[in-house]
């Protein structure tokens, strides 16, 4: 069964840093890009960022260019997004999402398996 | 920005209701690759079509998907309880990043 478990959400002051960590299995994660999609509580799905299958691609929303990170380690299947200079609309939950795919980046990405999310909360 | 949906659309048991979905010549326009998502209450989305039409394996053959210039549309076919939730669009952008839509709540009566 394919799964994937984000963990590292937390509540963050304003400007501060976090780290995401999403642990895949069930599948062959090399051969796979994998994304990050938020969603503010009660509110609408926003992608945030996506890495290709051999992490030469990697794309961001403009609202956290420049801000966000994403990367993947193949030997521990895991995806994560570095997080800096947190403002309080980042304020969201985050879900790790695997492509429907294998070898597919952009522009046909589908975003078939979601994590159950991870809560990160900037606020003073 | 995102891609526009109508805030809700309601239908009886067995009706079938259309859900629009309206981009740019960026977006929508651009790529015949829009998806559909589910999600219902307390849970992550589930897609239910991708590249315009194409379902996934386990997705019920009542929903079917369309596009037209920079508007695409998902159809529900014999609308059933279980279908109540909400539904959004996404689609790639020529600025080589993903939109989703705004978001449609669908509401059995």
């Amino acid at each position: 069964e394919v799964q994937l478990v984000e963990s590292g959400g937390d509540l963050v002051q304003p400007g501060g840093s976090l780290r995401l960590s999403c642990t895949a299995s069930g599948f062959t994660f090399v051969e796979y890009s994998m994304y990050w999609v938020r969603q503010l509580p009660g509110k609408g799905l926003e992608w945030v960022s996506g890495i290709s299958w051999h992490s030469d691609y990697a794309g961001y929303a403009d609202s956290v260019k420049g801000r966000f990170i994403i990367s993947r380690d193949t030997a521990k299947n895991s995806l994560y997004l570095q997080m800096s200079s947190l403002r309080a609309e980042d304020t969201a939950f985050y879900y790790c999402v695997k492509d429907i795919r294998p070898y597919y980046y952009a522009p046909d990405g589908v975003f078939e398996v979601w994590g159950l999310g991870t809560m990160v909360t900037v606020s003073s | 920005s995102a891609l526009t949906q109508p805030a809700s659309v309601s239908g009886s048991p067995g009706q079938s209701i259309t859900i629009s979905c309206t981009g740019t010549t960026s977006d929508v326009g651009a790529y015949n690759f829009v998806s559909w998502y589910q999600q219902h209450p307390g849970k992550a989305p589930k897609v239910i079509v991708y590249d315009v039409n194409n379902r996934p394996s386990g997705v019920s053959n009542r929903f079917s998907g369309s596009k037209s210039g920079i508007t695409a549309s998902l159809t529900i076919s014999g609308l059933q309880a279980e279908d109540e939730a909400d539904y959004y669009c996404a689609s790639y952008t020529r600025s080589s990043n993903y939109v989703f839509g705004t978001g449609t709540k669908v509401t059995v009566l």
